[in-house]
């Protein structure tokens, strides 16, 4: 089955810096790679997500890069806000009996320091 | 337009005891999912219901069992209760196919502590 590995585990930043999250998987058929966020005691949310024919996709202040090659994506957070602390969690689809599933990674914590 | 609703939020069990978690969504989503989590190991999957009529397992199975009860509702059955089980449990649902992103829509959570 699928395997999806996240990293750092915690992150720290300035306010205003970047954040990078980093995701490797292991399955070469999965497709579909989003992110969620959770904000501490709330259900996660979808905040972009990226298909295995794109290479990169933006949304305002974050991003999400792809290499299919290599089996890693990454989420890329520019000039964070406190508001940007969460839980981010990474996912590929997965396949099983021919039906599709998310396996997510293990989670980020990004504190944003004012 | 509730989207994910899930029952109870907050439920307390010992050892042996059984329960059922109830989920039912609005968005007339064919695919439903049940997630468990807990503390550095993110979110993993119990089992899922691709469509109507259909289960299957998913990473950590043992110890659970779900009924899609119509395409709306989708409940998980602890039959015995284990400390191990003690867990964030979420139900989620999605449509996808053609230019559906596969968006997974989650329920608040129901916090599940067992003694």
């Amino acid at each position: 089955g699928e395997n999806v590995e996240q990293h750092p585990s915690t992150l720290s930043v300035q306010e205003g810096d970047s954040a990078v999250i980093k995701c490797t998987y292991s399955d070469s058929a999965s497709n579909y790679f989003p992110w969620y966020k959770q904000e501490l005691g709330k259900r996660p949310q979808l905040i972009i997500d990226i298909r295995s024919n794109v290479g990169e996709k933006k949304d305002q202040r974050i991003a999400v890069t792809l290499n299919k090659t290599a089996k890693h994506f990454s989420l890329h957070i520019t000039e964070t806000q406190p508001e940007d602390s969460a839980v981010y969690f990474c996912a590929a689809s997965m396949r099983r009996t021919g039906r599709r599933a998310l396996t997510f990674g293990s989670g980020t914590r990004l504190q944003v320091q004012p | 337009n509730a989207g994910v609703t899930q029952t109870p939020k907050f439920q307390v069990l010992k050892t042996g005891q059984s329960m059922t978690l109830q989920c039912a969504q609005d968005m007339n989503h064919n695919s439903m999912y049940w997630y468990r989590q807990d503390p550095g190991m993110g979110l993993r999957l119990i089992y899922y219901s691709a469509s109507e009529g259909t289960t299957d397992k998913g990473e950590v199975p043992n110890g659970y069992n779900v009924s899609r009860l119509n395409k709306r509702e989708f409940s998980l059955r602890l039959e015995s209760a284990a400390p191990s089980q003690t867990s964030v449990y979420f139900c989620a649902s999605s449509e996808v196919g053609g230019a559906n992103t596969g968006e997974l829509f989650f329920g608040e959570g129901s916090r599940l502590t067992v003694l």
